[in-house]
């Protein structure tokens, strides 16, 4: 079972640059999870799917940040414009349904602002 | 002061050693308790799983959970160098609440 796909793995950029990031979840996981994980941090939550209802999305930036989940499936979380505060690994992970159950990450994708 | 807290290390330890991971929490309301392991340039991958007091055990992973002092650790048993990864504790109120992590241990098994 292939588990959550992240792209791109890398990406650097000059700032108030746009940048977007794509998740594509585990086969019939309806909940999906934004996360930015700082170096030598915890992940922290940005955003969370319930199929494609954005059911808290109290910590997303909204003035530079946007996600959308179209179909409950694939994910896109943007950044614009970004800043040099933006730097991070930013993580998708996604689970059976929403709460406790395990929550299965992707590799992630390292930003890198410039 | 965070709601987790956790020591960052690094923790280096000799192969074969047992090693105790720790986390302590400020939240009284916390019943959900994880830890996940997450090697260099990978996404956290789930470990223990525990609700409420007590002890799980999994192999060479034990997890143990004191609500009457916040405090969860995770003991590993005959570490290996394959064990060398961050480990992050992670814990929440209710089942359908927002997780709260620890910043991570970074744990080192010297061969």
């Amino acid at each position: 079972e292939a588990g959550v796909v992240q792209s791109p793995r890398y990406k650097i950029i000059e700032k108030k640059q746009p940048v977007a990031f794509w998740c594509n979840p585990i086969s019939g996981h309806n909940t999906l999870y934004w996360y930015l994980q700082n170096l030598g941090q915890g992940p922290e939550l940005l955003i969370r799917y319930e199929n494609e209802e954005a059911v808290d999305d109290s910590q997303l930036p909204k003035d530079r940040f946007s996600a959308e989940r179209l179909k409950g499936v694939d994910s896109t979380l943007k950044i614009q414009p970004a800043e040099l505060g933006d730097s991070a690994v930013y993580l998708c992970a996604s689970s059976e349904r929403g709460g406790n159950n395990e929550q299965f990450f992707g590799p992630g994708t390292r930003l890198t602002v410039l | 002061q965070k709601e987790v807290e956790q020591d960052p290390g690094p923790l280096s330890v000799p192969e074969g050693a047992i090693v105790s991971l720790n986390c302590t929490y400020s939240n009284s309301a916390f019943q959900y308790f994880m830890w996940y392991r997450q090697y260099s340039r990978k996404g956290p991958e789930l470990l223990m799983y525990t609700y409420s007091s007590g002890n799980k055990e999994d192999g060479r992973f034990t997890a143990q959970v004191d609500k009457s002092s916040k405090y969860i650790s995770l003991f590993i048993r005959d570490s290996q160098p394959s064990d060398s990864a961050t480990y992050l504790c992670a814990m929440s109120a209710r089942s359908n609440y927002q997780l709260i992590w620890g910043a991570g241990t970074k744990l080192i098994i010297k061969p």
